[in-house]
């Protein structure tokens, strides 16, 4: 079946430490997403890709990091320099590309959990 | 002021009853949102809708443009239903592929 993968679900991360989120995709998507949810809020965007070897920050970047080397994976790495890390990270991904409502259809990883200790 | 809220933030109801999640955004929007979040966190796409109304078997979503407002019914409410209810909305100004704007959710619990 196609869809996302994230791992690792459940993260633990010293202070000063960097980690890399995973997220994998077998639905041939162009475009993918990262968002950051924290309680009591909407979804806020990272990073978004729509293409490979290309992206582009989105509302809350700083602290973060990402590539897009394969179409498949488009992982993120939340760097020492993010000062509240600990939130639920969710990967998305949709078809891309043109203006077709269908791309703005997106379809959700399971989400990895990070708390900093 | 977030561009999409939300009402409730909260709602608990009886199986069996009839719920409507209210969702009202402030921009011009291309297509409206409603998904789904069970505990685990993973989210899930429910409905998307540019105009009029759409049906998923108990699930009802519908739009109106003019007011800016969409909401999320679900009849014979049943205790798998409980889960966050989320409504995002595709703003139309120029490409801005995959940038939602999200409310921040509505928590419904159904007891048996």
């Amino acid at each position: 079946d196609g869809g996302i993968t994230q791992s690792p679900k459940y993260l633990f991360r010293k202070e000063g430490q960097n980690v890399t989120l995973s997220c994998e995709q077998n639905l041939n998507h162009d475009a993918m997403y990262w968002y950051r949810q924290d309680p009591g809020q909407g979804l806020r965007l990272i990073y978004y890709s729509q293409i490979v070897n290309d992206f582009q920050k989105g509302d809350i970047a700083e602290g973060y990091s990402v590539s897009r080397e394969k179409k498949e994976s488009f992982p993120l790495t939340v760097t020492s320099a993010q000062k509240n890390p600990t939130a639920f990270y969710l990967c998305a991904s949709s078809i891309g590309l043109g203006h077709d409502l269908r791309a703005n259809v997106l379809t959700f990883g399971a989400g990895s959990r990070l708390t900093v200790l | 002021k977030n561009e999409v809220e939300q009402s409730p933030q909260n709602l608990t109801a009886q199986e069996g009853e009839f719920i409507t999640i209210n969702c009202s955004y402030s921009v011009g929007i291309s297509a409206l949102h409603w998904l789904q979040q069970h505990p685990g966190g993973g989210i899930v796409s429910l409905f998307m809708l540019s105009s009029g109304k759409k049906k998923h078997g108990r699930l009802i979503a519908t739009i109106n443009i003019q007011e800016k407002h969409s909401s999320l019914h679900i009849t014979a409410s049943h205790p798998r239903d409980s889960a966050v209810y989320i409504c995002a909305a595709t703003p139309n100004r120029g490409s801005t592929l995959g940038r939602l704007y999200f409310g921040r959710g509505t928590q419904l619990t159904v007891w048996p």
